[in-house]
């Protein structure tokens, strides 16, 4: 019963191709991240909705696009990949009323070839 | 330069040694999060705190808001304590978000 699960675990694909990333959280939260883990191990918040509405978006590129289907889930869509976007992805979770304790997921290690 | 710095970036102890890992921000913040990311690439929430101390176990977070620095304390250290330690500044408000830092790699050794 993870609290915030993530798939796939782990993406290759090619550049040029368009993936999803899923993430689940069965916390009852009704705030959810997306964060990128550059290879320098450096983590940088993307996208955070609540209650399905997206409030933050971090100048990331609109071949990016999140998708909150309901408060429990928050995919990530990514269109023409490209070498760059090789990273680990880590979905999070949070109740609006204490955003400060988040729970993060497994984390989707993509590599684009 | 990076709105929330750690230090040091690697270090490497004994078992049983009492670790320190400093971090300092730049910004005004609501909230200091420590992180723990083990090697497998899981991340865990370890403290969350906006003023004074908290300690869970052996691990001992506080806050100088003032002086906008933060240490996270690690006593009688264990190899299952290696792991990258992150920090992140909270900005609060409805556009609540996280800065990192860049992580301190931490490497006990039996």
């Amino acid at each position: 019963d993870t609290a915030v699960s993530q798939t796939p675990k782990y993406l290759v694909t090619q550049m040029g191709n368009d993936k999803s990333i899923k993430c689940e959280q069965n916390l009852g939260h009704d705030t959810m991240y997306w964060y990128k883990q550059d290879s320098k191990k450096f983590l940088k918040i993307m996208f955070s909705y609540n209650n399905k509405e997206l409030i933050i978006n971090e100048t990331v590129p609109n071949r990016f696009s999140p998708k909150s289907p309901d408060k429990a889930h928050l995919n990530l869509h990514i269109n023409s990949l490209e070498l760059g976007d090789s990273a680990v992805y880590f979905c999070a979770s949070s109740r609006s009323g204490n955003p400060y304790e988040q729970y993060f997921g497994p984390g989707t290690r993509l590599t684009v070839t | 330069k990076n709105e929330v710095e750690q230090s040091p970036q690697n270090l490497t102890a004994q078992e049983g040694e009492f670790i320190t890992i400093n971090c300092s921000y730049s910004v005004g913040i609501s909230a200091l999060h420590w992180l723990q990311q083990h090697p497998g690439g899981g991340i865990v929430s370890l403290f969350m705190l906006s003023s004074g101390k908290k300690k869970h176990g052996r691990l001992i977070a506080t806050i100088n808001i003032q002086e906008k620095h933060s240490s996270l304390h690690i006593t009688a250290s264990h190899p299952r304590d290696s792991a990258v330690y992150i920090c992140a500044a909270a900005r609060g408000g409805s556009n609540y978000k996280l800065t990192f830092g860049k992580g301190t790699l931490l490497t006990v050794n039996p």
